[in-house]
């Protein structure tokens, strides 16, 4: 079965420090994943997919087949990074319609 | 282009009663979908749709109908209120049938009592 677990509910860093939010995954063959992002009183958007290879806002993600892992990172954290922060799995098969999010980890960045 | 759209913003319903959330989007997406947010759960999807007229269930479609008639418009419609399904609810579409990037509507917070 399709599953994302983000192990931390809550995670806090001082501004330009570096912070990873992990993100951890159960997928049969080679999954689609993203990152999406809450900032305070905005909708949710996404910020990276790892199919792009992208660096957004300073943020990458890379896939991690052996750990099944698709961790973010940022290296030096910003206080405007503070938000809530899903990782995302794209479903497969019968349920290729259906994208499954983690339980969220809620980052904070302290001046 | 005002994107996606749910009304109400805010909504308090006893135990039993019905309605229904509406979403809009005019951005010509194929899929949409509906998904409720509660702490420590993330985001589950309920039900979601890859054009008009075909819809699908989701992880937590109990409760929950959806139709789609139009490209634009995909309601969500709570059959017999309960507690449980107190939560905030999310309307998102994408372009194409599958998934892409989502986006996302502003959210209705709903209290069943």
């Amino acid at each position: 079965a399709q599953r994302v677990t983000q192990p931390e509910k809550l995670l806090s860093v001082f501004k330009g420090a570096p912070v990873e939010l992990k993100c951890n995954y159960s997928y049969s063959g080679s999954p689609e994943l993203f990152w999406y992002v809450q900032y305070s009183r905005q909708r949710l958007q996404l910020l990276l997919r790892h199919i792009s290879r992208e660096s957004i806002k300073g943020f990458t993600a890379d896939l991690n087949k052996g750990e099944t892992s698709f961790h973010l990172k940022k290296p030096f954290a910003q206080e405007e990074d503070s938000a809530m922060y899903y990782c995302a799995l794209k479903g497969r098969g019968s349920t290729l319609g259906r994208l499954y999010f983690g339980r969220g980890t809620q980052l904070t960045v302290w001046p | 282009n005002a994107g996606v759209t749910q009304t109400p913003k805010f909504q308090v319903l006893k135990t039993g009663q019905s309605m229904t959330l509406q979403c809009a989007q005019d951005m010509n997406h194929e899929y949409m979908s509906w998904y409720r947010q509660d702490p420590g759960m993330g985001l589950r999807l309920i039900h979601y749709s890859v054009g008009a007229g075909i819809t699908d269930q989701g992880e937590v479609p109990n409760g929950y109908n959806v139709s789609r008639s139009t490209t634009e418009d995909f309601p969500l419609r709570l059959l017999s209120a309960a507690p449980s399904q107190t939560s905030v609810y999310f309307c998102a579409s994408s372009y194409g049938t599958g998934i892409n990037e989502q986006y996302f509507g502003p959210g209705t917070r709903l209290t069943v009592t």
